[in-house]
C-alpha cells in the first residue's frame, strides 16, 4: 500500500529565502507519480507540481522544483524566493499507476508560513 | 471557465440526520473524486466516478455514506444517520480522463469543499 510522510507539522520562513518542504514515499511499485499541493486558508487544494517515477530530471515550475532522490524515496519540494503568499499548508501526495487506481494517497501536511 | 464548485460551503446538522453535499466539476471533465479531510490531516480518497458509474468505491468508511453521479456531470455525496465522527471538510476534484492507467500523470482539480459539521 502506498503511503506519504510528512515529518515537518509547521516550518516558519523569512520572505525572500528558500525553504525545503519533506516529503517521503513508501510504494513497493516501480511506476507512480508524486505530487505537491498548497492549500491557503480559503480551503481549495492547489496543485503545485508532479514528478513521474520514471522522469530523469528533477521536475520545476516557476519559484516550486522537486527535489525526487528515489533510491531514498523522498521528493522533497524546494520553493526559492518566498513570498508572504506562500504562507498555507502544503500537501504532498502520490498516486500508484496502475489500472484501476486513481487516488491520491496524501500526506499529513506542513504549515509554512513566511514572516515578512 | 469556471472550476469545480461545491454547494453548500457549510453544513452544520444534528447526530442522527441526513445530508447531502454537491458538487459540480469542471465541465468536460469524465473524472470526479470525493476526499474527506478530517481537522489536521491530509485528504483521504473516498470514491471515484469514471462518466455515471463509481469506479472505485474503497474509500467509503461504510454503508452510511453513498454517492451518486446520474448524468456524468454533478455529483452528490449522500451521508446517512450523521454522526459526530463524520465532521470534516468534504472535498471534490474532477479531472479530464481520469484513466491514467499506466501513466502516473492524473492532474486533479479540487474544488473549495464542504465544511460539515455534525452536532
Amino acid at each position: 500500500a502506498q503511503k506519504i510522510t510528512q515529518t515537518q507539522p509547521g516550518m516558519f520562513v523569512q520572505e525572500k529565502e528558500a525553504v525545503t518542504l519533506d516529503c517521503t514515499y513508501d510504494t513497493s511499485d516501480q511506476s507512480y507519480g508524486l505530487f505537491w499541493y498548497k492549500q491557503p486558508s480559503s480551503g481549495e487544494m492547489i496543485f503545485l507540481i508532479y514528478q513521474g517515477s520514471y522522469d530523469e530530471q528533477n521536475a520545476t515550475e516557476g519559484r516550486y522544483s522537486l527535489n525526487f532522490q528515489k533510491a531514498r524515496k523522498s521528493a522533497n519540494l524546494v520553493i526559492s524566493a518566498s513570498q508572504l503568499g506562500d504562507s498555507a499548508m502544503y500537501f504532498c501526495a502520490m498516486r500508484e499507476a496502475k489500472f484501476g487506481n486513481e487516488k491520491l494517497t496524501f500526506g499529513t501536511g506542513t504549515r509554512l508560513t513566511i514572516i515578512p | 471557465g469556471a472550476g469545480v464548485s461545491q454547494t453548500p460551503s457549510n453544513k452544520v446538522t444534528e447526530k442522527g440526520k441526513y445530508v447531502e453535499l454537491r458538487c459540480d466539476p469542471i465541465s468536460g471533465h469524465t473524472a470526479l473524486y470525493w476526499y474527506r479531510q478530517s481537522l489536521g490531516q491530509g485528504p483521504e480518497f473516498l470514491i471515484y466516478f469514471q462518466g455515471t458509474g463509481a469506479a472505485d468505491d474503497s474509500g467509503l468508511p461504510n454503508d452510511r455514506f453513498f454517492a451518486v453521479r446520474p448524468e456524468g456531470s454533478v455529483s452528490t455525496l449522500k451521508i446517512q444517520r450523521t454522526e459526530r465522527g463524520d465532521s470534516a471538510v468534504y472535498l471534490c476534484a474532477s479531472s479530464l480522463l481520469g484513466l491514467a492507467g499506466e501513466s502516473s500523470y492524473n492532474e486533479q482539480f479540487f474544488g473549495p469543499g464542504t465544511r460539515l459539521t455534525v452536532l
